[in-house]
């Protein structure tokens, strides 16, 4: 049982190349998210996912897109990389169901990207 | 406005030694409240959770504490290891969605 698991691990861009950052869940969760991490400030939630087939803005969208086709994968692209979009990126995902509002969200390792 | 603060931002602390992180919040509705732990180069993990009705919880040496009226809460690390070495987020969830709100974390630092 691997958890939430995150592809690639590393990745260095250039300004205005494009990339997906995959996510996966082996626990048969509903709900899906995509944060980013930067120094001196919480996560912020990015795009999120209640279900296959749908997605949802967070606080931070911009510049971002997401697609949720298998339950088990939430993927999130980059169209055109930004330098502001330098982050480390974290996947997470919950059960959902009645109790969603007490459900712990489960954190994939984590992709750190740079954008030059 | 971040709507979970934390502190300190960091600590040193000698391992055996006792130390307590702090969290305030204004996020409204509450639902619950969460410390999770993050080392190094790895996701988040959850430590504890709390409701409104709770106001103590333990896991191991951890232990949290809440005080839903004034809106804080606080992580106590007993005995210190040098693999509590780590960065501790306080996360609060509304009741209203299943959305939450991060504190920036207190780095915890364990010296032998």
């Amino acid at each position: 049982n691997a958890g939430v698991t995150q592809t690639p691990k590393f990745r260095v861009l250039k300004t205005g190349q494009s990339m997906t950052l995959l996510c996966a869940q082996d626990m048969n969760h509903e709900y899906m998210y995509w944060y980013r991490q930067d120094p001196g400030m919480g996560l912020r939630l990015i795009h999120y996912s209640v279900g296959e087939g749908t997605t949802a803005k967070g606080e931070v969208p911009d510049g971002y897109n997401v697609s949720r086709l298998k339950k088990q994968n939430f993927l999130l692209g980059l169209e055109s990389a930004a330098p502001s979009q330098t982050s480390v990126y974290f996947c997470a995902s919950s059960p959902g169901g009645v109790l969603k509002l007490y459900n712990e969200q489960f954190f994939g390792p984590g992709t750190r990207l740079t954008v030059l | 406005k971040n709507q979970v603060e934390q502190s300190p931002q960091s600590l040193i602390i000698l391992e055996g030694k006792n130390c307590t992180l702090q969290c305030n919040y204004t996020v409204s509705p509450f639902s619950n409240l969460r410390w999770y732990k993050q080392d190094t180069g790895r996701g988040p993990v959850s430590l504890t959770i709390m409701t409104f009705s709770e106001n103590t919880k333990s896991n191991g040496r951890y232990t949290a504490t809440l005080d839903a009226d004034t809106k804080q809460s606080s992580l106590h690390i007993t005995a210190s290891q040098l693999s509590d070495s780590a960065s501790y987020i306080c996360v609060v969830s509304r009741s209203n969605d299943y959305k939450l709100s991060f504190g920036a974390g207190t780095t915890v630092t364990v010296r032998a």
